[in-house]
């Protein structure tokens, strides 16, 4: 069964620290991953898409890497902003690429203290 | 562009009633997702449309869900009747096209709460 899972569930650190968020996927033939940002009270906003050629891909203070041999991902936020307290979901795009065929995790809720 | 414009923003509404959520995609994309949101299922394409056509409904939960897009502007999501676990947050995105590396511009989301 195709699926996507995300760790943590939840995440505190410190503002100005690091912290990175795992995306493990079952999802095959696999053709590429997203890592969105919603915001409480919001959609969810695009981070950064990987194909499965694709080793890493940043976005500011983002970066996202790719496993596809281990069927893994990861968001990396550096120096983090208490902006950046939201939940973080990973999707995985299978055969053919559609975007009908997205499997979506059930998100890291990050939370950025003072 | 304003981005994509769901209406109304929050509904309550009591068991066995008509539910009517509206969506404006971005103007000039071909694609437009209905998805729904709950904290024990996370994110769920419920059907999407390509030029105004469904292309897949598998994701609609019952045959109490209907959609439609009577034109590139507009789209509706209706429930009919409303149960109480029809109670989730409902967001309309849309996409240039539907390649696989578009990116989906997400609406604010309707949060519906079925007493």
């Amino acid at each position: 069964k195709n699926q996507v899972e995300q760790s943590p569930q939840s995440l505190i650190i410190l503002e100005g620290k690091n912290c990175t968020l795992q995306c493990n996927y079952t999802v095959s033939p696999f053709s590429n991953l997203r890592w969105y940002k919603q915001d409480t009270g919001r959609g969810p906003v695009s981070l950064t898409i990987m194909t499965f050629s694709e080793n890493t891909k940043s976005n500011g203070r983002y970066t996202a890497t790719l496993d596809a041999d281990t069927k893994q991902s990861s968001l990396h936020i550096t120096a983090s902003q208490l902006s950046d307290s939201a939940s973080y979901i990973c999707v995985v795009s299978g055969e053919g690429g559609s975007q009908g065929n997205l499997i979506f995790g059930k998100g890291t809720k990050l939370s950025v203290k003072p | 562009d304003a981005g994509v414009i769901q209406s109304p923003r929050h509904e309550v509404t009591e068991m066995g009633q008509e539910v009517t959520l509206r969506c404006k995609p971005i103007s000039g994309h071909d694609y437009l997702f209905w998805y729904r949101q709950t904290m024990m299922r996370g994110l769920e394409l419920l059907i999407y449309f390509n030029n105004n056509v469904p292309i897949d409904d598998s994701g609609m939960p019952e045959d109490r869900f209907s959609a439609k897009m009577p034109n590139a502007s507009f789209s509706t999501l209706k429930i009919q009747p409303s149960e109480p676990r029809d109670s989730a947050v409902y967001f309309c995105a849309s996409s240039f096209r539907g390649g696989a590396t578009d990116t989906q511009y997400f609406g604010p989301g309707t949060r519906l709460t079925v007493l």
